[in-house]
């Protein structure tokens, strides 16, 4: 069946650094790919997506590129802020209307 | 404008006791979700509603749960004779298309849910 798997966390970095954060998936056709986040105290939101195979999505300096290849779909930030601190949610629609999410991952930058 | 709003934010209950839940979706959204975000575990996915029928209960854990909703709007999980596994957060999320996985999900902050 679909899946998505998330490296686990936490990942600790310091400001500036770069971030990668890794996701690799199983499922059936070529489904969209979504990063959801999940700052302190609020619900899960739309961090960025992509619709096919080699589409790269990006928002907030956040990207991820669609590689079908590898079945990967890896965050990846060039310079983190304290900002950021959140949790990381890879997901992928599963069937109809299913999502399947990741286990999350938890990012804390440090000042 | 207004986003997904969930209530309570925190509860606290006894096993064996009866628990609701509610969720307000956007307004106009006709998918409603409802997942359970056990800790240190990723999404779990409970119950999809299009409109007020939910043609996907699958993901229920058991029968002690049960969801409705009313008026394409508003909708309650209940959890019934609450036991300590249950305690997680409960996590609501609505949708512009029904049936449309590719839709952005549009998640509420949750309900924090411990039963002692």
């Amino acid at each position: 069946g679909d899946s998505v798997t998330q490296m686990e966390g936490p990942v600790t970095l310091s400001e500036e650094a770069f971030l990668t954060i890794n996701c690799t998936y199983t499922a059936t056709g070529y489904p969209s790919l979504f990063w959801y986040v999940q700052y302190p105290g609020e619900g899960l939101q739309l961090l960025l997506k992509a619709t096919k195979a080699d589409d790269k999505g990006s928002n907030k300096g956040f990207e991820a590129t669609y590689r079908k290849e590898t079945t990967s779909f890896h965050l990846e930030k060039g310079s983190v802020q304290v900002s950021d601190s959140a949790v990381y949610f890879c997901a992928l629609p599963s069937g109809t209307y299913k999502y399947i999410f990741g286990t999350g991952t938890r990012l804390k930058v440090l000042a | 404008g207004a986003g997904v709003s969930q209530s309570p934010s925190n509860k606290v209950t006894e096993k064996g006791k009866d628990v609701e839940l509610r969720c307000d979706p956007i307004s106009g959204h006709t998918a409603l979700y409802w997942y359970r975000q056990r800790l240190g575990q990723g999404l779990e996915f409970l119950i999809y509603f299009q409109g007020n029928s939910a043609p996907d209960k699958s993901g229920l854990p058991s029968d002690r749960f049960s969801a409705e909703r009313t008026g394409e709007s508003v909708s309650t999980l209940t959890i019934q004779r609450t036991q300590q596994e249950d305690s997680a957060v409960y996590l609501c999320a609505s949708s512009s298309r029904q049936g449309a996985s590719q839709e952005t999900q549009y998640f509420g902050p949750g309900t924090r849910l411990l039963v002692l």
